[in-house]
C-alpha cells in the first residue's frame, strides 16, 4: 500500500516550453501533496504544498507563477513548469501525506514518488 | 532554507561492517525520519521517531531520536551491498502542515 507515481520519469524539454507534471496517490487519498526539487549531489528542498480544493502554498523563493500547481481530486496533483530554462533541469519528486491515527499530524507519513527528471536545452 | 547537517557526508566501507552516521539540528523537532534514496529515485522511509530519547529498530537499522531534540543518528549492523545509497535525515514539527527539513545526506558504498 501507500504508493505514489509519477509521470513521466523524465522529459528533455527546448528553452521556453511549459511542462507538466503529474503526481499520483495509487492506493489512498491524499488532501496534501508536496513537491521537492532535488539537483545533483544535493538534498531535497521543499518547494510547495499542495492542498487539494484549494491554493498551494510556496516555500520563499519559489516563484509560483513559474511553478503552477493543481490538486484538482485526492489523488492527483500536477506541478507545471512554465517557460522552463535551462537552470530548471533538476530531479522533481512528489510525496503524499498519510495522516497519522493521533492528532496533530505529528505521526504523519509521507510517501514520496519516484521522481521526475526534466532536462532544459 | 533550513537544512539539516549530516555526518559524514561520504563512506566507504566494506561489506559486514557496522555504520553509523548521524544528523544534526540548530533547532528542536518534534519528529525524526531516516529515508533511503536510490540513485534516480524517490526516498523510501526507514524509520520514523517520535519521541525525545526514543531508540527504534527496523531489521538491521537503529535510530535514536536525540534527548535535546536536536540530533539523530542511525545505525546499520552487518552492510551489505544493497545498502548502497544516500541515507537522509529529516525532521519535522507539529503544525507546520508535516512539512519535512530534510537532511544534507550520507552517501554510502559498500564494497565486497
Amino acid at each position: 500500500g501507500a504508493v505514489v507515481s509519477q509521470h513521466p520519469s523524465w522529459v528533455i524539454c527546448k528553452s521556453g516550453t511549459s511542462v507538466k507534471i503529474e503526481c499520483r496517490s495509487l492506493d489512498f487519498q491524499a488532501t496534501t501533496m508536496f513537491w521537492y526539487r532535488q539537483f545533483p549531489k544535493q538534498s531535497l528542498m521543499l518547494m510547495a504544498t499542495s492542498n487539494e480544493g484549494s491554493k498551494a502554498t510556496y516555500e520563499q523563493g519559489v516563484e509560483k507563477d513559474k511553478f503552477l500547481i493543481n490538486h484538482a481530486s485526492l489523488t492527483l496533483s500536477t506541478l507545471t513548469v512554465t517557460s522552463a530554462h535551462p537552470e530548471d533541469s533538476s530531479f522533481y519528486i512528489c510525496s503524499a501525506r498519510v495522516q497519522g491515527l493521533a492528532g496533530g499530524g505529528g505521526t504523519d507519513t509521507q510517501y514520496f514518488g519516484p521522481g521526475t527528471r526534466l532536462t532544459v536545452l | 532554507g533550513q537544512q539539516l547537517n549530516q555526518s559524514p557526508q561520504s563512506m566507504f566501507i566494506q561489506e559486514g561492517e557496522d555504520v553509523s552516521m548521524n544528523c544534526t539540528s540548530s533547532s528542536i523537532f518534534n519528529t525524526w525520519l531516516w529515508y533511503k534514496q536510490d540513485p534516480g529515485e524517490g526516498p523510501v522511509l526507514l524509520i520514523a521517531l517520535y519521541k525525545a530519547g526514543e531508540l527504534t529498530s527496523n531489521g538491521r537499522l537503529t535510530a535514536q531520536f536525540g534527548i535535546t531534540r536536536k540530533d539523530s543518528f542511525l545505525n546499520i549492523s552487518a552492510s551489505i551491498p544493497s545498502d548502497v545509497g544516500i541515507y537522509f535525515c529529516a525532521g519535522r514539527n507539529t503544525g507546520t502542515a508535516s512539512k519535512l527539513t530534510f537532511g544534507t545526506g550520507t552517501r554510502l558504498q559498500v564494497t565486497l
